[in-house]
């Protein structure tokens, strides 16, 4: 199956600094999605970005499809971005009515106030 | 309130017992999934289902069953056959625009 590789495993940052984090994968992707895991464990969707660039305020994502790998920025962190970041992601050859999602195994980031 | 709801949050089970891990949703949606997660560890797939009446096993079926009777309901029970059953479950759905997750439940075997 489609293997999904997340880097890096954990970041430590000073409050207010930016980061960046990668994900990259084996084979042609339908979907792709960021979440992020609070300590509380619930998974909040951060981006549906198969391809392309979005942002959505202090964080931005980049897909690049035919390179096969997407990145997270965060930027002008804040002690709430604490917690688990995943890639997932669902393979083009997956038959309609067979989606489905495969997990990184996730970037694990501390702010520090 | 709409969404995806799971019940109950922690569950305790002594060993040899099956419990059953309550999804519900009211958003319509026909694809819904179970998934597990293991301290430090990512998610991965137990059982999903696209359809009332037909659901497909994951990369980690065994120990577990599910039933879809009605389109809101997509429960999962975890059997005595399942050796390590302590882990946070989550529960799924997908829409148009991605997945969207329900806030699990933690399975403790005491």
């Amino acid at each position: 199956g489609i293997q999904v590789e997340q880097s890096p495993p954990d970041l430590i940052l000073q409050e207010g600094a930016n980061s960046t984090l990668r994900c990259n994968f084996s084979d042609s992707v339908n979907n792709l999605q960021w979440f992020h895991q609070n300590p509380w464990g619930q998974l909040i969707n951060l981006f549906y970005i198969p391809s392309g660039t979005k942002q959505n305020g202090r964080l931005s994502a980049t897909t690049v499809a035919t390179e096969r790998y997407s990145l997270l920025y965060i930027s002008s962190s804040q002690t709430t971005d604490s917690g688990v970041y995943f890639c997932a992601v669902d393979p083009f050859y997956s038959n309609f009515g067979n989606e489905k999602l495969t997990f990184g195994t996730g970037t694990r980031l501390t702010i520090i106030p | 309130d709409g969404g995806i709801t799971q019940s109950p949050k922690y569950l305790f089970r002594k060993e040899g017992q099956n419990v059953t891990l309550s999804c519900e949703q009211n958003l319509n949606h026909d694809a819904m999934y179970w998934y597990r997660q293991d301290p430090g560890q990512g998610l991965r797939l137990i059982y999903y289902s696209q359809i009332v009446n037909d659901f497909q096993k994951g990369d980690i079926a065994e120990g577990y069953s599910v039933s879809r009777e009605k389109k809101e309901s997509f429960p999962l029970t975890v059997t005595s056959a399942q050796k390590n059953p302590t882990a946070f479950y989550l529960c799924a759905l997908a829409g148009l625009y991605g997945y969207t997750f329900g806030s699990g439940t933690r399975l403790t075997v005491v």
